[in-house]
């Protein structure tokens, strides 16, 4: 497509359980990006990839959080042991490299922890 | 990355200009001035970016003084479906985009 992509674009699980989250980013793009927003709040930079690598995760709330990138494009986060407090719309961005190009975002994925 | 300063709302008129305010007073040479704007909590959407020249495309113009300390988004005709948060970012060679509060701009009939 030619957007970047995430699925599911909703998803209800019950506390303590683990959702995946998944991320395809536009054709070519080598940047991807996970942000985080809580209802009513502001975007909360997760972590960053470069490739297959993740140079900075420094914004992982976490270790229930992880997050891999497989053969430059799509890209997984996932919460384990999920708490209400995870409940969030989680958005992927992707972008040519990494600094001073234009970064593109997707719808995001509303995550809801009952 | 320089802060930036945005009023916390603004209304206007549709099918009147909406001007959107940004101060980054401590902005450095080579840091660019982006816009992107959020309508209920979807993903962000890119408006318009710049460095030092006045920047047109087919959604917004961006006016950026001279001395670069200040910018405005300027959305030629606004319309309802133009109702959104207005984040305006100073951004270097940073890899990542730090979003501040934004602007609530809310178009009326």
């Amino acid at each position: 497509g030619a957007g970047v992509s995430q699925s599911p674009s909703n998803k209800v699980t019950e506390k303590g359980k683990d959702v995946e989250l998944r991320c395809d980013p536009i054709s070519g793009h080598t940047a991807l990006y996970w942000y985080r927003q809580s209802l009513g709040q502001g975007l909360e930079f997760l972590i960053y990839f470069q490739g297959n690598s993740a140079p900075d995760k420094s914004g992982l709330p976490s270790d229930r959080f992880s997050a891999e990138r497989t053969g430059g494009s799509v890209s997984t986060l996932t919460i384990q042991r999920t708490q209400q407090e995870d409940s969030a719309v989680y958005l992927c961005a992707s972008s040519l490299q990494n600094s001073g190009n234009t970064i593109y975002f997707g719808e995001g994925s509303w995550l809801t922890v009952v | 990355d320089a802060k930036t300063t945005q009023p916390p709302s603004m209304d206007c008129a549709e099918g009147r200009a909406a001007n959107l305010p940004c101060n980054h007073s401590t902005i450095s040479g080579n840091e660019y001035v982006y816009w992107y704007r959020q309508i209920h909590s979807q993903g962000p959407q890119y408006i318009i970016h710049g460095l030092k020249n006045n920047e047109t495309n087919e959604m917004a113009s961006l006016i950026i003084t001279e001395d670069r300390k200040s910018s405005t988004l300027i959305l030629p005709h606004a319309t309802l479906r133009d109702t959104a948060v207005y984040y305006c970012i100073v951004r270097g060679n940073d890899y990542k985009l730090s979003f501040g509060a934004g602007t609530t701009v809310t178009v009326r009939a």
